[in-house]
């Protein structure tokens, strides 16, 4: 019954540290997604992952990497953290294009 | 392209009806509402796929006018529990594949009893 789930749901970087988001499901669907949300912005898709083994740049992909490392599993990588991109990322997923859009909890990220 | 929402925020009273709105200027194959508490994750409200359908429920329904690229969000009746941001999220009509939806900025919902 665990959805979607995000690690870690904290974190404190300094600028120019690396670290991934990792982003599981388990309802075997197709397409993942990140998304960013800062405020008064709304959520912004950094990268989606449209079936397994396949990755697409949304609106925001500069500084960011991702993986599809199987069907389950999105990570999402900063190499070189900067403090814009100090926000609250969410990761989800959806059985099928247009289809409904499960979100994690989200992941709370501070870059100093 | 990033939907236009409109109002940017809303507050109401126990029982008073609330429209919120999203325009797009592309061709649209879906529009997405979904609902957020404060701290929480976006939970689905429902998906308006090119058409023109109205869906909903009893006192949350939505309808997408696929000529002016609008939908229009229509709650009810509005419970203490319908307070939240509320966001649209549209899906290009681009002709197949996964693109992901594109969401608005949001209209802050405030419900006072």
């Amino acid at each position: 019954n665990a959805g979607v789930t995000q690690t870690p749901k904290f974190q404190v970087l300094k600028t120019g540290q690396s670290m991934t988001l990792q982003c599981a499901q388990d309802m075997n669907h197709n397409s993942m997604y990140w998304y960013r949300q800062d405020p008064g912005m709304g959520l912004r898709l950094i990268y989606y992952s449209a079936s397994e083994g396949t990755t697409d740049k949304g609106e925001v992909p500069n500084g960011y990497n991702v993986s599809r490392l199987n069907k389950r599993e999105f990570s999402l990588r900063l190499e070189s953290a900067a403090p814009s991109q100090t926000s609250v990322y969410f990761c989800a997923s959806s059985r099928y294009r247009a289809g409904e859009l499960f979100f994690g909890e989200g992941s709370r990220l501070t870059v100093l | 392209q990033q939907p236009v929402q409109s109002p940017q925020a809303v507050i109401l009273r126990e029982g008073e009806d609330a429209v919120i709105n999203c325009s797009s200027s592309k061709a649209l194959y879906s529009v997405h509402w979904y609902r957020q508490k404060h701290g929480e994750a976006p939970v689905f409200l429902m998906i308006l796929l090119k058409g023109g359908e109205q869906k909903g429920h009893e006192k949350i329904s939505a309808s997408f006018n696929e000529k002016k690229q609008q939908s229009s969000l229509y709650l009810t009746a509005s419970q203490l529990s319908y307070s939240g941001t509320y966001f649209c999220g549209t899906e290009m009509d681009s002709g197949g594949g996964a693109d992901g939806l594109t969401f608005g900025k949001g209209t802050h919902l405030i419900i006072q009893p």
